[in-house]
């Protein structure tokens, strides 16, 4: 149990587009779910918090009008990468906690986002 | 202010137990200590979470001082296919939901030789 899956798991996408990245929860369901991007050779770095029902709550520093969250149910939450940039290329990743369970995140396969 | 620290790379051989400590002196009461790993392009995979003393799970032990301040992460007999980063987390701040959200540090990069 406990699989949490992404789509697309890459995309290229232009300069100036907006790019979808899906993250679901196949078989539990997550009242939270967090979105992560990652750079080559460096960790994992958090954007965002996302629950179910209300607003996301982004870390310092990350553009809430370019990354649009949405958790519209409690097994799956959107990542919105908007007007797309070349630096904003990275590995996103997407993780979800089971409803009532421990902290314990449970991370999708991850998306490779390429801007041209 | 980084959480916890860990040793930025180790080398092992097939078939050695490895052991990775992490460091997390700021540890808060209701924190877990949860280990994960990630190889290259995948999303990090959980290993074993524990809160106190030891849990031993099919894949990982975790030892925990009574104090805990750090905690080890054991490997049985690694193979070739445990070459990849582990990273070591505590719970951070609280979000909405109660649940704590996660940063991770640089993680411990291993890598297994034959």
């Amino acid at each position: 149990g406990a699989v949490v899956s992404q789509h697309p798991s890459r995309v290229i996408c232009k300069s100036g587009t907006s790019v979808k990245i899906e993250c679901r929860s196949l078989d539990f369901q997550a009242t939270t779910m967090f979105w992560y991007r990652q750079f080559p050779k460096q960790s994992l770095m958090l954007m965002a918090t996302s629950n179910e029902g209300s607003k996301a709550t982004y870390e310092q520093g990350v553009e809430k009008d370019k990354f649009l969250i949405n958790h519209a149910s409690l097994t799956l939450s959107t990542l919105t990468v908007t007007s797309a940039h070349p630096e904003d290329s990275s590995f996103y990743i997407c993780s979800a906690i089971r409803t009532g369970s421990t902290d314990t995140q449970y991370f999708g396969p991850g998306t490779r986002l390429t801007v041209l | 202010l980084a959480k916890t620290t860990q040793p930025i790379s180790m080398d092992s051989y097939e078939g050695q137990e490895v052991n990775i400590t992490c460091s997390h002196n700021n540890i808060a009461t209701n924190d877990y200590i949860t280990w994960y790993q990630q190889f290259p392009s995948q999303g990090p995979r959980f290993i074993i979470q524990g809160y106190k003393t030891k849990v031993t799970n099919e894949v990982a032990s975790l030892f925990i001082p009574a104090d805990r301040k750090s905690s080890t992460l054991s490997l049985p007999r690694v193979s070739l296919s445990d070459t990849a980063v582990y990273y070591c987390l505590v719970g951070d701040e609280e979000v909405s939901g109660g649940y704590n959200k996660l940063i991770f540090g640089a993680g411990t990069r291993l890598a297994v030789h034959p």
